[in-house]
């Protein structure tokens, strides 16, 4: 079946650090692919997401790139801040006839140091 | 303001009991879901419904029931026969033919 791998965590990184949170997946075709971001205690965010093969998705200085050669969509940020710590969350997506549902990786805590 | 409110934010329970964990959307999505979320696993999906009167089973549904009576609304039930209920809870939505799922600030639910 479809699957999501994430990095393992915790990553710890000092503020104006380079981020990258590792992300494949194991899939027939080509689903979308999704980032989301879970605060303490919050539900989750959608941070950005790639619908097909070579779309970056970006938002809040973040950046992902849809890799179907490598089934990868590797996370980065070229300077982290304190405000970056959470969860983050790889997921794929398909849309099928009775629905269309999230398949989520693992999760990867990050927490970002002054 | 639209979006997805879960009630309650925490909740306890004895064993042996039932408890329904309530989710509510005024965002007029025709899709809803529940996840389970446990540390270091993860969010698994137990329920989702795409229209009124329908649903299917997750990946986790056992010990699990919902209902869908109404659009906005999509109430989980744990039941006792699920054997480790203490978990946090997610419910999310999402319109039809869009790839944006919008999530609840979620229910942690402790067996006591």
């Amino acid at each position: 079946g479809d699957s999501v791998t994430q990095m393992e965590g915790p990553v710890t990184l000092s503020e104006e650090a380079f981020l990258t949170i590792n992300c494949t997946y194991t899939a027939t075709g080509y689903p979308s692919l999704f980032w989301y971001v879970q605060y303490p205690g919050e539900g989750l965010q959608l941070l950005l997401k790639a619908t097909k093969a070579d779309d970056k998705g970006s938002n809040k200085g973040f950046e992902a790139t849809y890799r179907k050669e490598t089934t990868s969509f590797h996370l980065e940020k070229g300077s982290v801040q304190v405000s970056d710590s959470a969860v983050y969350f790889c997921a794929l997506r398909w849309k099928e006839t009775s629905g269309s549902r999230l398949t989520f990786g693992e999760g990867t805590q990050l927490t970002v140091n002054p | 303001d639209g979006g997805i409110t879960q009630s309650p934010k925490y909740l306890f329970r004895k064993e042996g009991q039932n408890v329904t964990l309530s989710c509510e959307q005024n965002l007029n999505h025709d899709a809803m879901y529940w996840y389970r979320q446990d540390p270091g696993q993860g969010l698994r999906l137990i329920y989702y419904s795409q229209i009124v009167n329908d649903f299917q089973k997750g990946d986790i549904a056992e010990g699990y029931s919902v209902s869908r009576e109404k659009k906005e609304s999509f109430p989980l039930t744990v039941t006792s026969a699920q054997k480790n209920p203490t978990a946090f809870y997610l419910c999310a939505s999402n319109a039809q033919g869009s790839t944006e799922a919008f999530f609840g600030q979620g229910t942690r639910l402790t067996v006591v």
